[in-house]
């Protein structure tokens, strides 16, 4: 039982380039988040997936589209990357509504 | 709309000394609160929670959390820190009623020295 695994673990990528981050939980369940973390800032939530089929908007979705591929998997892509999206990004998963969530391990991201 | 503050952003502690972060939160409607713990260069793991009943929560490795609604706070506290203990600490409000968002507060990083 592997949890919410995330990769790649690291990333650099230069000003414009494209990349997609993948998520995947063996938990069975039905919501699941994407944070980014920066220095003094806390998590902020780019988009979520209350359930298999459905996306919505976070805090901090400009840049950032989501695929809810099925119930286990929910990818993050970055169409054009900008310095202000270097980031340690965070996938996490949950029951539906407002209880707690269960991490993966992270995604460094240099944008350069 | 709902918010976090944390208190104190870095809080240094001898070993065996008690501590207490700080967490206030803003809300118009009823909350649950969470304290989730990040050790360096991990995901954050949940610590303990509060969703309803008893105001006094524990978690299995010493740390209490206690929901005062009056004050809105949902204070850490631990009477005895370890060196292990050493990490960032975040407090976390979503509404009781439903809704998939959860407010992080910014974090709090504790530092136990020996």
């Amino acid at each position: 039982n592997a949890g919410v695994t995330q990769t790649p673990k690291f990333q650099v990528l230069k000003t414009g380039q494209s990349m997609t981050l993948q998520c995947a939980q063996d938990m069975n369940h039905n919501s699941m988040y994407w944070y980014r973390q920066d220095p003094g800032m806390g998590l902020r939530l780019i988009y979520y997936s209350a359930s298999e089929g459905t996306t919505d908007k976070g805090e901090v979705p400009n840049g950032y589209n989501v695929s809810r591929l099925n119930k286990r998997e929910f990818s993050l892509r970055l169409e054009s990357a900008a310095p202000s999206q270097t980031s340690v990004y965070f996938c996490a998963g949950g029951l539906a509504g407002p209880y707690e969530q269960y991490f993966g391990p992270g995604t460094r991201l240099t944008v350069t | 709309a709902q918010s976090v503050t944390q208190l104190d952003s870095q809080v240094p502690v001898f070993e065996e000394a008690p501590v207490e972060l700080r967490c206030n939160y803003s809300s118009s409607v009823s909350v649950y609160l969470f304290w989730y713990v990040q050790y360096p260069n991990q995901g954050l793991q949940l610590l303990l929670k509060y969703l309803s009943g008893s105001t006094l929560v524990e978690s299995i490795n010493g740390f209490e959390a206690e929901f005062n609604k009056s004050q809105t706070s949902f204070h850490l506290r631990k009477p005895s820190v370890h060196i292990s203990d050493t990490a960032e600490y975040f407090c976390a409000v979503s509404e009781a009623a439903g809704g998939f968002k959860t407010i992080f507060g910014a974090g709090t990083r504790l530092f136990v020295k020996a």
